[in-house]
């Protein structure tokens, strides 16, 4: 199984401040098709996942573009260019490239 | 609006079942493959099966292979997750969602296995 190895595990990050988040995978994700189904999700409290990055650095409709996504292979990056208070909550990447899928452990981002 | 909604859940004792059910609108349900992710209370997300948008391709977490059935009927616009032998391991709150092509995520049935 592809492990998922997410860091940190919390994160206090004052509003406008920037965050990072690393997302390393025990094999490549890259597919067959030659695509790399490296997700980044955004879990705030009390609600289902939402996902804001797919296919590494796209992101999704709707999601400021303070929101970034970078990395291949067995390595990843989500970054937060200025944090708002929006922005809190649970982050996980998860690897849709190889069965059975894989989520990192999550990182908690919180207001300093 | 797209939506997917779960249905089903509920306090079961261990070792019976409990089926599961997840009702799409808003988009063309037929063209996603499908998946059932869960999360325990206060834990992470774990991912538990999938099934292709046709149902030629389905797998499983190990910890649930032989117990779950993951399913689908395009022409209802609906997934389902038949549970057997249930545990107390399996309390958990189930999502149904699409993530890798679309992202669509429902917003959770709680099953809660307990005597």
């Amino acid at each position: 199984d592809v492990v998922m190895t997410q860091t940190p595990v919390s994160l206090s990050v004052a509003i406008g401040q920037p965050a990072s988040i690393s997302c390393k995978s025990s094999q490549s994700l890259v597919g067959t098709s030659g695509k790399t189904y490296l997700n980044w999700l955004l879990q705030r409290p009390g609600q289902s996942p939402k996902r804001l990055i797919y296919l590494v650095s796209k992101l999704d409709s709707g999601i400021p573009d303070r929101f970034s996504g970078s990395g291949s292979e067995t390595d990843f990056t989500l970054k937060i260019s200025r944090v708002e208070a929006d922005d809190l909550g649970v982050y996980y990447c998860l690897q849709g490239t190889h069965f059975p899928y894989t989520f990192g452990a999550g990182t908690k981002l919180e207001l300093k | 609006e797209v939506q997917l909604v779960e249905s089903g859940g509920g306090l079961v004792q261990p070792g019976r079942s409990l089926k599961l059910s997840c009702l799409a609108s808003g988009f063309t349900f037929s063209n996603y493959g499908m998946n059932w992710i869960r999360q325990a209370p206060g834990k992470g997300l774990e991912w538990v099966a999938s099934i292709s948008s046709s149902s030629s391709y389905i797998y499983y977490a190990d910890t649930v292979k032989g117990r779950f059935t993951i399913s689908r009927d395009n022409a209802k616009n609906t997934l389902y997750l038949q549970m057997t032998s249930l545990r107390s391991e399996d309390t958990a709150l189930y999502y149904c969602a699409s993530f890798n092509y679309g992202s669509y995520w429902g917003q959770g049935v709680m099953v809660t296995v307990s005597s």
